[in-house]
């Protein structure tokens, strides 16, 4: 069975200091992950995906598949960065994918 | 930037009542879902819908629930019999293929 794990429910950082939001993922398969952030109630957006390898405002995350981790980072928090970050993982079925969420982390980022 | 959109963003049913949430995709997509998230616990996967055709359904999607395109551009979620156990928050999702969703922004779903 998949599963998605994130440590912490809330990670309180400083403007402008370094950011880590663990993830670990147990999964047989080869892995398809994401990370999704929700701003205050809107609806969940794509962060990024590990595919891509890009960097979105800021944040990268990177495949450790020896730990089987996904944590994402950004060197320098910015107050717009509190928001709900969700790690999840996709699985093909069928025809159709299937994601598999972690419990959220919330990102405060005070001054 | 196109967007899925849901209605109502929040209703409030009596229990035993049947509620019908409302997704528009977006419109070339070709896959659409449907998740879930109790408030304080984490987003569950409900059911995945292709070829006018349910893909895949979680334990959670028994018989209580049913999925439907009625018109080629809606996609909805009846709930037959409402439970106060089935208050959430619902999310549709569509995606062009089978990765990279589009989230609709949520129905708050209330039963009493």
């Amino acid at each position: 069975a998949q599963r998605v794990t994130q440590p912490e429910k809330l990670l309180s950082v400083f403007k402008g200091a370094p950011v880590e939001l663990k993830c670990n993922y147990s999964y047989s398969g080869s892995p398809e992950l994401f990370w999704y952030v929700q701003y205050s109630r809107q609806r969940l957006q794509l962060l990024l995906r590990h595919i891509s390898r890009e960097s979105i405002k800021g944040f990268t995350a990177d495949l450790n598949k020896g730990e089987t981790s996904f944590h994402l980072k950004k060197p320098f928090a910015q107050e717009e960065d509190s928001a709900m970050y969700y790690c999840a993982l996709s699985r093909t079925t069928g025809t159709a994918s299937k994601l598999t969420f972690g419990t959220g982390t919330r990102l405060q980022v005070t001054l | 930037e196109p967007e899925v959109t849901q209605t109502p963003s929040h209703q409030v049913t009596q229990m035993g009542q049947e509620v019908i949430l409302r997704c528009v995709p977006i419109s070339n997509h070709l896959y659409f879902y449907w998740y879930r998230q109790i408030l304080g616990q984490k987003v569950e996967f409900l059911v995945s819908f292709y070829n006018n055709e349910i893909s895949e359904k979680s334990e959670i999607f028994d018989d209580q629930f049913s999925v439907e395109r009625p018109d080629g551009s809606n996609f909805t979620l009846k709930i037959r019999s409402t439970k106060l156990e089935d208050s959430a928050m619902y999310f549709c999702a569509s995606s062009e293929y089978r990765y990279g969703y589009t989230f609709g922004s949520g129905t708050r779903l209330t039963v009493v």
